[in-house]
């Protein structure tokens, strides 16, 4: 087990332009997080899944934002049209549903926009 | 809805020195408490966490905190730190019942000095 991952770990973009990242979580764990990270704040709930339905979103995820887990395992989280606003970086987490509150993070991907 | 503070950001420290890393917590239901520590360009990691039982708390690496309901508080404590301590630690919380995301404190940035 290598523990979470998430690609890249850095992404450049231009505002207005689309960005997706990637996040495979622990091979048995069916809960999927998504949160967003900005500078000298803590991290920021966005969205969830379990197995393959996407049970909460926060308010914080706009309509350009999208997340996705098409089969239960890998997760995309979509961005639209981005703004400088949505540099941060953004964590992704994974847990067993009956223990969703031991969380295991990857090392993130940084968004920065120009 | 739940919250924390954090109420020092940076804590400088010098090495072999005990140190407190303060953590208040607001909810109006029962809680599950953590402490998350983030090394420079790494995920986050759990560091412990109390769900019942002892108020008192231990990690592996020396650190332990103590859950204090009537002060609504969890602060982590080590008696002797060392360099390698150096880190972002994060507090906190998630609802007993619902399977709710995490709320995060702001963070405590430690810099432990030689």
């Amino acid at each position: 087990d290598t523990g979470v991952s998430q690609d890249p770990r850095h992404k450049i973009t231009k505002r207005g332009q689309n960005v997706t990242f990637r996040c495979d979580p622990i091979s048995e764990h069916n809960r999927l997080y998504w949160y967003r990270q900005t500078l000298g704040q803590g991290p920021e709930f966005l969205t969830y899944f379990q197995n393959e339905a996407q049970l909460e979103k926060s308010r914080l995820l706009s309509d350009r934002f999208s997340a996705e887990r098409p089969k239960g395992s890998f997760s995309t989280l979509e961005i639209q049209r981005t703004e400088q606003g949505d540099s941060a970086m953004y964590l992704c987490a994974s847990s067993f549903a009956g223990n969703s509150y031991e969380q295991y993070f990857g090392p993130g991907t940084r968004l920065t926009v120009t | 809805a739940q919250s924390v503070t954090q109420l020092d950001s940076q804590v400088p420290v010098f090495e072999e020195a005990p140190v407190e890393l303060r953590c208040n917590y607001s909810s109006s239901v029962s809680v599950y408490l953590f402490w998350y520590v983030q090394y420079p360009n790494q995920g986050l990691q759990l560091l412990l966490k109390y769900l019942s039982g002892s108020t008192l708390v231990e990690s592996i690496n020396g650190f332990e905190a103590e859950f204090n309901k009537s002060q609504t508080s969890f602060h982590l404590r080590k008696p002797s730190v060392h360099i390698s301590d150096t880190a972002e630690y994060f507090c906190a919380v998630t609802r007993t019942s619902g399977n709710t995301p995490l709320v995060f404190g702001k963070g405590t940035r430690l810099s432990v000095i030689a």
